[in-house]
This record gives C-alpha cells, sequence and structure tokens, in this order.
C-alpha cells in the first residue's frame, strides 16, 4: 500500500464554491500529479510537480490551481467550482530517480458539484 | 498521436475461470508498459510493469506479456476470484521526457460471478 493520502475521500458542494483538495505522501517522492477521471474513461493529467516550486499545467485543460510549498504536500483549489468540474481527482507521486518513474496513486476524490 | 487501446471494453467471467485482457499502443519511442488495477472508488494499483526487453513477468495469478514489436501486450489472469472485479488498466510510458509521461487506456471493466 503506497503512502500516499487524499482528503476528503468524497465532496458535495454548490456551484461558486471556493475548495481545496488536499494530497500528501510520506515517500519524500519529489515529482507528484495530478489526474482527472471522468467514469469509464482514461486519467487524464492536469498538473504536475518536478518538486518544491515548481508546478506545471498537464495535457488536459484546467481551471484548477496547484501549489507546492513542501515536498510532501501538493494541494489542487479550484476558486469557484462549477458542474462541469465534476469528477474523480487523482493525485499521484513518484522518485526522481529511476528508469520506471513508478507512479503510487491516492485513493482519489471524488467531487460533484450542484 | 500516442494512444493507448484496450480490449474488451468490459468482461464477466465466473469464479474460478481464466480470462485474457489486451491492449495494443502506438506510444512511441517507448520505455515500459504497466498494468494497473482500479477498484471502484479507488486509485489505480500496480500489478505489473514491463520494459522492451521483457516479454513476460508474473504477479501471482496475473501474467503479463509484451510484444514491443507488435506493440501488443496481454494480461491473463488465473482462477480468478471475486476480488478480481475491477478495471484493469493498460498505461505505456514514453522514453522521450524525463517526467515519465504516461498514456492511460480506458481500462477493461472485469466483473468476476460467483
Amino acid at each position: 500500500e503506497a503512502d500516499i493520502y487524499q482528503t476528503p475521500r468524497y465532496l458535495v458542494i454548490g456551484t461558486g464554491k471556493k475548495i481545496t483538495l488536499e494530497c500528501s505522501q510520506t515517500m519524500g517522492h519529489d515529482k507528484m500529479y495530478w489526474y482527472q477521471q471522468d467514469p469509464g474513461m482514461e486519467l487524464h493529467l492536469i498538473h504536475y510537480s518536478y518538486g518544491v516550486n515548481s508546478t506545471e499545467k498537464g495535457d488536459l485543460s484546467s481551471e484548477s490551481t496547484v501549489s507546492r510549498i513542501r515536498t510532501e504536500h501538493f494541494p489542487l483549489t479550484l476558486e469557484s467550482a462549477r458542474p462541469s468540474h465534476t469528477s474523480q481527482y487523482l493525485c499521484a507521486s513518484s522518485a526522481t530517480s529511476g528508469a520506471s518513474y513508478e507512479q503510487y496513486f491516492g485513493p482519489g476524490t471524488r467531487l460533484t458539484v450542484t | 498521436k500516442n494512444q493507448v487501446e484496450q480490449s474488451p471494453q468490459s468482461l464477466i467471467i465466473l469464479e474460478g475461470k481464466n480470462c485474457t485482457l489486451q491492449c495494443n499502443y502506438t506510444v512511441s519511442p517507448f520505455s515500459n508498459l504497466r498494468w494497473y488495477k482500479q477498484d471502484t472508488g479507488r486509485g489505480p494499483v500496480s500489478l505489473t510493469i514491463m520494459t522492451f526487453s521483457e516479454n513476460t513477468k508474473s504477479n501471482g495469478r496475473y501474467t503479463a506479456t509484451l510484444d514491443a514489436d507488435t506493440k501488443q501486450s496481454s494480461l491473463h489472469i488465473t482462477a480468478s476470484q471475486l476480488s478480481d472485479s475491477a478495471s484493469y488498466i493498460c498505461v505505456v510510458s514514453d522514453r522521450g521526457s524525463t517526467l515519465g509521461r504516461l498514456y492511460f487506456g480506458r481500462g477493461t471493466q472485469l466483473t468476476v460471478w460467483p
């Protein structure tokens, strides 16, 4: 079992609310990722980070923002949630070295915006 | 465009039976191929990872094969159990980026009936 945690696991909020999805890992990994996954669809990378103070946008455009102030913490924020943001959000991390770049996933946050 | 295609989309088998899931990819340059198991509402968990030089790898009742020439992989599950019910995702990593970018298939939804 990977030591990567996400909170909350489930969240139902109204349109226009600001939310922050938390992700923490205790493995000391430099690289962290946020993915978005809709039911029956593939995971899409929305944000990633190489390390502290490093953040980049992924393949899928997202209105969310991320920050990386500490190695173990990689929160994702939506300033004004909309129904189109309803999805599952998965956080992952990987070590910097090693050709396999094995990524370990958290349990996910299921977000519903009403 | 790098793609990962999986078949079948869904599969129902009886407990104790064997099954094989397929994955075709066009990702280039190829680095490695992974199979993940994703239980409903959870994050993906790695089952196997294979590099270019490996053509088979086992993890308990799971055996993955890789044909890098035809860009095909399969995941064989032996003596299925109810707990095998999950989505099985094929993921291919390219060698062209330091990020170790992952390309995800949509998964095969396996249901094991008693």
